[in-house]
């Protein structure tokens, strides 16, 4: 069970803007920052956003990010299908005195 | 740009100890949060714990009675011990780093390849 939630499967078409949520609480979202990762299949997760909506050097503009409240979301325009991934929101717990994950979102582009 | 290297038997015997090391290159192992995450198949992602280059050290509290992160920084390296594994601690083992930020932006910026570490005996 993750501190975090996040839909398991999200799915889009070529072109299309799809959004993944990921929920959490007063002591991880609601008081840090939060990071969004993609871990394409058989590799290594990357940071894909940071602070809750910057963009680490390379990743294009079609990937922004925003936050409210307890809650995050991850929004992709313009998918590709090179989009198909597994996507992760992150932040740190206050609480548990470290970083938590998301279970992870299963984006399928149609 | 920071380049990191896990390394480390890929079979460990039920209730012995795991034993990961981490070269990095590209950079100073100074000013970063040096950090273990792993993967079970087909799961997600569980943080273990850091190193900071003066050896200051946090863990996860799931996995605190078995785990040790150490440092040398005279090889760029840092290293897990995770003790007394079970079928449990099969993984994908990463090395990430996190530059020194605070917890309110803390972020992995740089991952390693992944160790594949299979517990049976």
């Amino acid at each position: 069970q993750s501190v975090l939630t996040q839909p398991p499967s999200a799915s889009g078409t070529p072109g299309q803007r799809v959004t993944i949520s990921c929920s959490g609480s007063s002591s991880n979202i609601g008081s840090n920052t939060v990071n969004w990762y993609r871990q394409l299949p058989g590799t290594a997760p990357r940071l894909l956003l940071y602070t809750n909506l910057q963009r680490p050097s390379g990743v294009p503009d079609r990937f922004s990010g925003s936050k409210s409240g307890t809650s995050a979301s991850l929004a992709i325009s313009g998918l590709q299908s090179e989009d198909e991934a597994d996507y992760y929101c992150a932040t740190w717990d206050d609480s548990l005195n470290g970083p938590v994950f998301g279970g992870g979102t299963k984006l399928t582009v149609l | 740009q920071v380049h990191l290297l896990g390394s480390g038997p890929g079979l460990v015997k039920p209730s012995q100890t795991l034993s990961l090391t981490c070269t990095v290159s590209g950079d100073s192992i100074s000013y970063y949060y040096w950090n273990w995450i792993r993967q079970p198949p087909g799961k997600g992602l569980e943080w273990i714990g850091y190193i900071y280059y003066d050896g200051n050290t946090k863990y996860n509290s799931a996995l605190k009675s078995r785990v040790t992160i150490s440092v040398d920084t005279s090889k760029n390296q840092f290293s897990l011990q995770l003790t007394s594994v079970t079928a449990a601690d099969t993984a994908v083992y990463y090395c990430a780093t996190a530059p020194y930020s605070g917890s309110y932006y803390f972020h992995f910026d740089y991952w390693g390849q992944g160790a594949l570490v299979t517990v049976s005996s």
